[in-house]
């Protein structure tokens, strides 16, 4: 286990529902991010937050909206999506510090999201 | 652009040789490199980082090498075993950014 935790593993939904993906993380973080992977394709970033403050939004439509209400819980609410955003959505965490020392994010186990 | 990018998308190697997994990457400014490994419904796993400072780094049968010339890396799995089968991701950061670049992946597929 890596300490980050992301519920539901899976999810089937309706173009017209509303759902939410929620993570998790017991590292004592202080930042926290939504990835997509879809077949084929890198892992796209989608959000960042550094401190609770989102600090990064990857150009990811509307229809994405993310929520960060303190260190440890990171949602991603999802309506009106497409079957283009049928994907695994992984969540990661990591320890930010400032200046040129890097720290490697921990990913959860991801939500595979299926769109009908 | 940004880009990472890997050479091969599958390797297949016999149990007990070495494997090497290549990546390319295109920002010069990137200065931070980690590999991750990510087995089937599992999320990426950190294997080892690596600073632009370094050329090379050590793990526990894992090594990584990083040419700065020609912006390539490098992952060195010594004794592959069955365990290992799985898809592995180099990602590249600069120091400035909290954004990692991931590479498309490459598949180690280990057979006895």
């Amino acid at each position: 286990e890596t300490g980050v935790t992301q519920t539901p593993r899976h999810l089937v939904m309706g173009m017209t529902n509303k759902k939410s993906l929620k993570c998790e993380q017991h590292l004592g973080h202080n930042a926290m991010y939504w990835y997509k992977q879809s077949a084929k394709k890198p892992l796209e970033l989608m959000f960042v937050y550094n401190f609770k403050e989102q600090t990064e939004n990857n150009s990811v439509p509307s229809r994405f909206s993310p929520e960060c209400p303190n260190s440890s819980h990171l949602f991603l609410h999802l309506h009106t999506l497409q079957p283009e955003d049928s994907a695994l959505y992984l969540c990661a965490s990591s320890q930010v510090r400032r200046g040129p020392i890097n720290n490697e994010q921990f990913f959860g186990p991801g939500t595979r999201l299926t769109v009908l | 652009g940004e880009s990472v990018g890997l050479h091969l998308p599958t390797l297949s190697v016999q149990e007990g040789d070495n494997s090497i997994i290549n990546c390319a990457y295109s920002n010069s400014a990137s200065d931070y490199f980690i590999w991750y490994k990510q087995e089937s419904g599992k999320g990426p796993q950190f294997i080892i980082d690596i600073r632009s400072n370094m050329d090379k780094r050590q793990g526990q049968r894992v090594t990584v090498l990083l040419n700065k010339t020609v912006k390539h890396l490098s992952l060195q799995i010594a004794a592959t075993q069955p365990g290992d089968s799985a898809v592995y991701f180099c990602a590249e950061k600069s120091y400035n950014t909290d954004k990692l670049i991931f590479g498309t992946g490459t598949r180690l597929q280990v057979f006895p």
